[in-house]
């Protein structure tokens, strides 16, 4: 089975802290995503890496950056959180052009 | 950019009846997916479908693409509690890309 983790359920952090998610899949995934999703607006997505040291925009990457410097982990990281940036952030990983093997996903609390 | 949007926004079936939901997009796509977040998890995949099937079956799942109205559907058949899920539908943008609709919320009362 695929297995992609995150490495917090829950996380609460104040403004203008610097915080960081990581995502780790285990399937040697060539393609991995950051998205952040909230209420009524479905998944948005942040970033996208499709090979080591790669990254792209997405729909929304102010406030955001990301790091791949390994293949098996992507990083999300917000420079300075913000209230804004209160959301459930969703990793996911995928081998060819089909298939997002998602992570269960971090609820980010900025107070 | 959301291409898909699902319909209706939320359902509520009794256990061992049907769920239906509509899936709408704007532009041309490779393929069409369905996936499933129970609450406060991460997304499933369920189902893939190509612009050149018009229907796929898997398990109590089926799946229709109708690439002249630009929509699709997904059928639950014979609901069961564990199907109380939000189910996403999701299309491609380009090759690494996909686009999420803000989903159904589906309530299978017991």
């Amino acid at each position: 089975d695929v297995k992609v983790t995150q490495s917090s359920r829950y996380l609460v952090k104040r403004t203008g802290e610097k915080v960081f998610l990581e995502c780790v899949q285990d399937m040697d995934h060539e393609n991995m995503f950051w998205y952040r999703q909230d209420p009524g607006l479905g998944l948005r997505l942040i970033y996208f890496s499709y090979d080591v040291k790669m990254k792209e925009k997405g729909d929304i990457p102010e406030g955001y950056s990301v790091s791949r410097e390994k293949k098996e982990r992507f990083s999300l990281i917000l420079e300075s959180a913000s209230t804004n940036q209160t959301s459930m952030y969703l990793c996911a990983s995928s081998p060819s052009l089909d298939t997002q093997y998602f992570g269960p996903g971090t609820r980010l609390t900025v107070l | 950019s959301q291409q898909g949007e699902e319909d209706p926004q939320a359902l509520s079936i009794q256990e061992g009846e049907n769920a239906t939901m509509n899936c709408s997009y704007k532009t041309s796509i490779n393929n069409l997916q369905w996936y499933r977040q129970n609450s406060g998890r991460g997304l499933v995949h369920l189902i893939l479908i190509r612009s050149n099937e018009r229907e796929k079956h898997s398990g109590r799942l089926r799946v229709t693409l109708d690439t002249s109205k630009k929509s699709s559907s997904l059928l639950i058949t014979a609901s069961r509690a564990a199907d109380t899920a939000s189910y996403f539908c999701a299309t491609d943008l380009n090759d690494y890309k996909l686009s999420f609709g803000a989903g159904t919320t589906v309530t299978v009362r017991a």
